[in-house]
């Protein structure tokens, strides 16, 4: 069974610059979470996903960051424009419903890691 | 607010048994405790949950106190592959995930 799937895998952009993360959750996995990691740091959530309504997007910084899931699938982050301090590892997790959290065990992908020069 | 807290650093023979603490003082009552491990450059792996009883797995065992605020993740052989950062986690008051800086565990050959 294919795991979480992100691309790219690598991103160099320049200040200011837009940018696009994409995430290809499991089969059947309704919930969709996107991370941010800094380095030396734990993921932090910044917007989680229950099919497509994001139901929890309190750590996302509204300004400049955005989210999409169409079709309760596939998934979009972007940055738009991007600032020095966005460059981290940005991870995307699913898991088959968070409306069963205490037992609902999250599978993560290998993340975009982002610098932003 | 739920917080972990776990020693930064660790290292452990290649053959012996890791043993990672983790406590978790805040827990509430219905609230599964997580362990993830995260190889250089790859995203965090699942490993083992529990809620009361001590769970094992193909990876792993997992022993939680009675009094659940504390937790130890058992390797009990320990390979050069084991090398990773290490994160016990549960949910936050506002369900979330709170992963903290987690346990660079070396395994040392």
């Amino acid at each position: 069974e294919a795991g979480v799937v992100q691309s790219p895998r690598y991103k160099i952009i320049e200040k200011k610059q837009p940018v696009a993360f994409w995430c290809n959750p499991i089969s059947g996995h309704n919930t969709l979470y996107w991370y941010l990691q800094n380095l030396g740091q734990g993921p932090e959530l910044l917007i989680r996903y229950e099919n497509e309504e994001a139901v929890d997007d309190s750590q996302l910084p509204k300004d400049r960051f955005s989210a999409e899931r169409l079709k309760g699938v596939d998934s979009t982050l972007k940055i738009q424009p991007a600032e020095l301090g966005d460059s981290a590892v940005y991870l995307c997790a699913s898991s088959l419903d968070f409306r069963d959290r205490f037992t609902d065990t999250q599978y993560f992908g290998p993340g975009t890691r982002l610098t932003v020069l | 607010d739920a917080k972990t807290t776990q020693p930064t650093s660790m290292d452990c023979a290649e053959g012996r048994a890791a043993n990672l603490p983790c406590n978790h003082s805040t827990i509430s009552g219905n609230e599964y405790v997580y362990w993830y491990r995260q190889i250089h450059s790859q995203g965090p792996q699942y490993i083992i949950h529990g809620l009361k009883n001590n769970e094992t797995n193909e990876m792993a065992s997992l022993i939680i106190t009675e009094d659940r605020k504390s937790s130890t993740l058992i390797l009990p052989h320990a390979t050069l592959r084991d090398t990773a950062v290490y994160y016990c986690t549960g949910l936050n008051t506002g369900n979330q995930f709170y992963f903290g800086t987690g346990t660079s565990l070396t395994v040392i050959p």
